[in-house]
């Protein structure tokens, strides 16, 4: 079945350094690719999303390509705040299931320290 | 950004008792989905109904929920019996393309 992963749990790092959260995913179908991003005692919030292959898609500073040789979704910022400090979801939609139902990802949560 | 309302914020059980919980979606949207997240983490699919109708759902939800949507502007999910192991938050999201979600209905069951 369709699954996402997110290699990283927790990251750590500094303010104005650079951010990448992993994201991969299987499906054996045609799909769209999201950033979901939730902070502390907040609901998740769409970040990202695409469904085109090779496309760099871009919001709020952060932006992510679809590789659909890869399977991969990463999300970068190329310098990090301390408001970023948030959890990160990456999520898939099967199209072909003909709703919008997601598959989540396990989150990373980001903390950015200054 | 889209509103969707989930009621109460924060609800208190003791082991044993029924909980319910509402959420209205955000208006036009045709589909809703509940999950559970628990200790801020991994989003758990519960539920999905489309046009009021449920879709898809997991076995716990089968076993010891009750979900309705008795209209298009209101949904409902229910704990028969809850246990320490429910305690989580509940989160609503609507969607006509992509899924917006509500704030949550944060469930301690004691």
């Amino acid at each position: 079945g369709d699954s996402v992963t997110q290699t990283e749990g927790l990251v750590t790092l500094t303010e104005g350094l650079p951010v990448m959260l992993n994201c991969t995913y299987q499906t054996a179908y045609s799909t769209f690719l999201f950033w979901y991003v939730q902070h502390l005692n907040e609901a998740p919030k769409l970040l990202l999303k695409s469904s085109t292959d090779n496309k760099r898609t871009e919001h709020q500073g952060f932006h992510a390509t679809l590789h659909k040789s890869s399977s991969s979704f990463h999300l970068q910022k190329s310098s990090a705040q301390l408001s970023d400090s948030a959890l990160y979801y990456c999520a898939l939609s099967d199209l072909s299931s003909g709703s919008w139902q997601l598959i989540f990802g396990s989150g990373t949560q980001l903390t950015v320290m200054p | 950004d889209a509103a969707v309302t989930q009621k109460p914020r924060y609800l208190i059980k003791m082991k044993g008792q029924e909980a319910e919980m509402k959420c209205i979606p955000e208006k036009g949207h045709t589909a809703v989905f509940w999950y559970q997240q628990k200790q801020s983490k991994e989003l758990k699919f519960l539920i999905y109904f489309q046009n009021q109708q449920p879709l898809d759902q997991i076995d716990m939800v089968k076993e010891r929920f009750s979900a309705v949507c008795p209209s298009s502007s209101l949904c409902s999910l229910g704990i028969r019996t809850c246990e320490a192991e429910d305690s989580a938050l509940y989160l609503c999201s609507s969607s006509q393309t992509e899924q917006f979600f509500g704030p949550g209905t944060r469930l301690t069951v004691l």
